[in-house]
């Protein structure tokens, strides 16, 4: 069984179209996460999220939100998409304090 | 913010010698982790080191933390093939916000 699981694993799409990218994760961690890795491989924390809590990376633009329907899933909804968005989108799932995180395998995202 | 470094953004070795990795952060730490990515898949944690905590060892795997120079060490003793991989430091600075990864340094294994 896959711990953290993402869909869809690529995504191409056309600039100004909505998307959303689906996370789920069966360890019943408290806490999770999307990350954005981009052609550099650097990663970006986008949003941490638990039942209390969204913190959200001032830089992230407001055209990302995430969207938890419960505990065990948290999915990014991306609107109006730029070229720039083009990217992989790991999402990722902790008890919060642990300090380990568990990622998914990654959804590549292109935007033409 | 970016806080961790590691060096050197490159490095490879023949298989059976060992590899060394170091990244440097800029804040205070809870803990600090690495982890590995194979080519196309996700982030696998490897190890996580405590601030208290100068030394680890796990498997082949060996990581120092200094807290005075805000830095660590990954040794991968007895290379593999498999390791071949890029090698992540990541910091926890104890708040709810997630880890801050470097920019990471791709380890090429020649057989």
């Amino acid at each position: 069984d896959t711990a953290v699981s993402q869909t869809p694993k690529y995504l191409v799409t056309q600039m100004g179209n909505d998307k959303s990218i689906k996370c789920e994760q069966n360890l019943g961690h408290d806490t999770m996460y999307w990350y954005k890795q981009d052609s550099k491989k650097f990663l970006k924390i986008m949003f941490s999220y638990n039942n209390k809590e969204l913190i959200i990376n001032e830089t992230v633009p407001n055209r990302f939100s995430p969207k938890s329907p419960d505990k065990a899933h948290l999915n990014l909804h991306i609107n109006s998409l730029e070229l720039g968005d083009s990217a992989v989108y790991f999402c990722a799932s902790s008890h919060l304090g642990t300090g380990e995180l568990f990622f998914g395998e990654g959804s590549r995202l292109t935007v033409l | 913010s970016q806080q961790g470094e590691e060096d050197p953004q490159a490095l490879s070795i023949q298989e059976g010698e060992n590899a060394t990795m170091n990244c440097s952060y800029k804040t205070s730490i809870n803990n600090l982790q690495w982890y590995r990515q194979n080519s196309g898949r996700g982030l696998v944690h490897l190890i996580l080191i405590r601030s208290n905590e100068r030394e680890k060892h796990s498997g082949r795997l060996r990581v120092t933390l200094d807290t005075s120079k805000k830095s660590s060490s990954l040794l991968i003793t007895a290379s593999r093939a498999a390791d071949t991989a890029s090698y992540f430091c990541a910091t926890d600075a104890g708040r709810a916000d997630g880890l801050t990864f470097g920019k990471g340094t791709h380890l090429i294994i020649q057989p």
